[in-house]
C-alpha cells in the first residue's frame, strides 16, 4: 500500500495567505522530491532534498527534509493564483513512491 | 530541447480492444518510468527501466499489462486485453541518472477511456 502520506489533501487559501503540506513516509528515505501538477497538465520536478534537516528555498517556496528522514514539507508564503495546483512529495526508499498529493485552491 | 515525448494524447476504446502506449523519453536519459494516474489511486509506479533494462515491475497490475523499451529512444505500454478500471492517465516520465531516482521529466500524459 501507499508509503508516502501527505496532508491535507486539500487546502483553500485566500490569496497572500501562507500555505503548508506536509509529506511523512512509514520508512526512512534516502532522498525525497516535490512535484507540482498545474490542473490538466503533468508533473513538474521542484526540487530535490538528500541531507537529513536539509532546508532549501526557492523565492517564496521553502522545503525542508526531518531529521529522521522520514518527513518533509512544504511552505509557499504569501500565496498568490499561479500557486494552484497539486503538490506531491515522492520518496526513495526500498522502492520509489509519490505521495498522495496536497491539491492547492488560491481564492483571488 | 524536446522534453517527453508521449502518443496518443488520448485513446477511447471499447472494453477487450488492445491498447499500446508510446512514449520517447529526453535523449541521454537512462531511465524511463510509466505512471497511471486516477483520482482513485493517485499516481502510482507502474514500472521503471534503467538502461533499457526492467528493474522494477511491481507496480504492473496484473498479466494484461505489459511494457517494452527495445531502444533507449522507444518504450511502449500494452493492455490487453483493456477493461473499462483501466481508464486512467497514463505518463511517461524519464531520468538522467542511475539506478536511484533522480529528478524525473514527465511527459504530457496520455489520457485513456475504455468504455
Amino acid at each position: 500500500g501507499q508509503q508516502v502520506m501527505q496532508i491535507p489533501q486539500y487546502q483553500h487559501v485566500q490569496e497572500g495567505e501562507d500555505f503548508t503540506t506536509y509529506c511523512n513516509s512509514s520508512t526512512t528515505l534516502s532522498n525525497i522530491q516535490w512535484y507540482k501538477q498545474r490542473p490538466g497538465g503533468h508533473p513538474v520536478f521542484l526540487i530535490q532534498l538528500v541531507k537529513s534537516g536539509e532546508v532549501k528555498k526557492q523565492k517564496r517556496l521553502t522545503f525542508q527534509f526531518g531529521e529522521a528522514k522520514k518527513n518533509s514539507s512544504l511552505h509557499i508564503t504569501a500565496t498568490q493564483t499561479t500557486d494552484v495546483g497539486t503538490y506531491f512529495c515522492a520518496g526513495s526508499g526500498n522502492q520509489f513512491y509519490f505521495g498522495t498529493g496536497t491539491s492547492l485552491t488560491v481564492i483571488p | 530541447d524536446a522534453g517527453v515525448i508521449q502518443s496518443p494524447r488520448h485513446e477511447v476504446t471499447e472494453m477487450g480492444q488492445e491498447v499500446t502506449l508510446r512514449c520517447k523519453p529526453i535523449s541521454g536519459h537512462n531511465s524511463l518510468f510509466w505512471y497511471r494516474q486516477t483520482m482513485m489511486r493517485g499516481l502510482e509506479l507502474l514500472i521503471y527501466f534503467n538502461n533499457n533494462v526492467p528493474i522494477d515491475d511491481s507496480g504492473m497490475p496484473e498479466d494484461r499489462f505489459s511494457a517494452k523499451m527495445p531502444n533507449a529512444s522507444f518504450s511502449t505500454l500494452k493492455i490487453q486485453p483493456s477493461e473499462p478500471r483501466d481508464s486512467a492517465v497514463y505518463f511517461c516520465a524519464s531520468s538522467p541518472t542511475g539506478y536511484q531516482p533522480y529528478e524525473q521529466y514527465f511527459g504530457p500524459g496520455t489520457r485513456l477511456t475504455v468504455t
